[in-house]
């Protein structure tokens, strides 16, 4: 079936480092994508979201790139900071009033 | 602040014994959301409603349902819990489609 999916499981950064979380998707008619920050034991926290007529988004310290051709999604962290250990989650919506999220990777910063 | 809440935050059952898990908004959004999230998986949606409008995804398993009984209270019933329903669930808020969703900080139930 129809799916979001991320390339990477875990992603090991350097605090200061810039961190990029890949994803890709499979639904061409998803016109909406957000990411979402989750940490353990919480609910998903909005981080950025970008509508399928943009392919770039900024915010403070991160960054959507969204590439419509290939489906693929990304997220950018300046400056990645402990604070930013976290799983981060990709999800689209296809304007059927449903996310269809995937899998996550585990971002884990080093001191 | 504006919020999106569940209670309890943990919720301890027994087999086959009914639970039902509560959320609450004060966003006064039309969508709200309930997903079931089991350790170190994505969220996956088990139903919504559009104000009154009900719309279950088509793997939810009979065993849950729900409720909501005005615009700021939604409810998750469990009819017969199994070991299988062990889960972080997750409830959300939206004002609409394409719009963010708004997470509660979930309710994690455990079934004995």
């Amino acid at each position: 079936g129809e799916s979001v999916g991320l390339h990477l499981p875990t992603l090991s950064v350097q605090e200061g480092d810039n961190s990029i979380i890949n994803c890709a998707y499979s639904n061409s008619a998803s016109d909406y994508f957000i990411w979402y920050k989750q940490e353990s034991g919480k609910g998903p926290q909005f981080i950025i979201d970008i509508r399928s007529n943009m392919d770039k988004r900024q915010g403070q310290r991160v960054t959507v790139l969204l590439n419509k051709t290939v489906k693929h999604l990304s997220l950018q962290i300046a400056a990645t900071q402990p604070g930013d250990s976290a799983v981060y989650f990709c999800a689209d919506d296809t304007g059927r009033r449903a996310l269809t999220f995937g899998s996550g990777t585990r971002l884990q910063v080093q001191p | 602040d504006a919020m999106v809440i569940q209670n309890p935050r943990y919720q301890v059952t027994q087999f086959g014994k009914p639970v039902t898990l509560s959320c609450s908004q004060t966003l006064n959004h039309n969508v709200m959301y309930w997903y079931q999230q089991k350790s170190s998986q994505a969220p996956k949606l088990l139903f919504h409603y559009y104000d009154k409008d009900f719309n279950n995804e088509a793997d939810t398993p009979d065993n849950f349902q729900s409720r909501r009984p005005n615009t700021s209270f939604c409810f998750l019933d469990i009819r017969s819990p199994g070991l299988g329903d062990a889960a972080m669930y997750l409830c959300a808020t939206s004002k609409a489609a394409g719009f963010e969703q708004y997470f509660g900080p979930g309710t994690r139930l455990t079934v004995t």
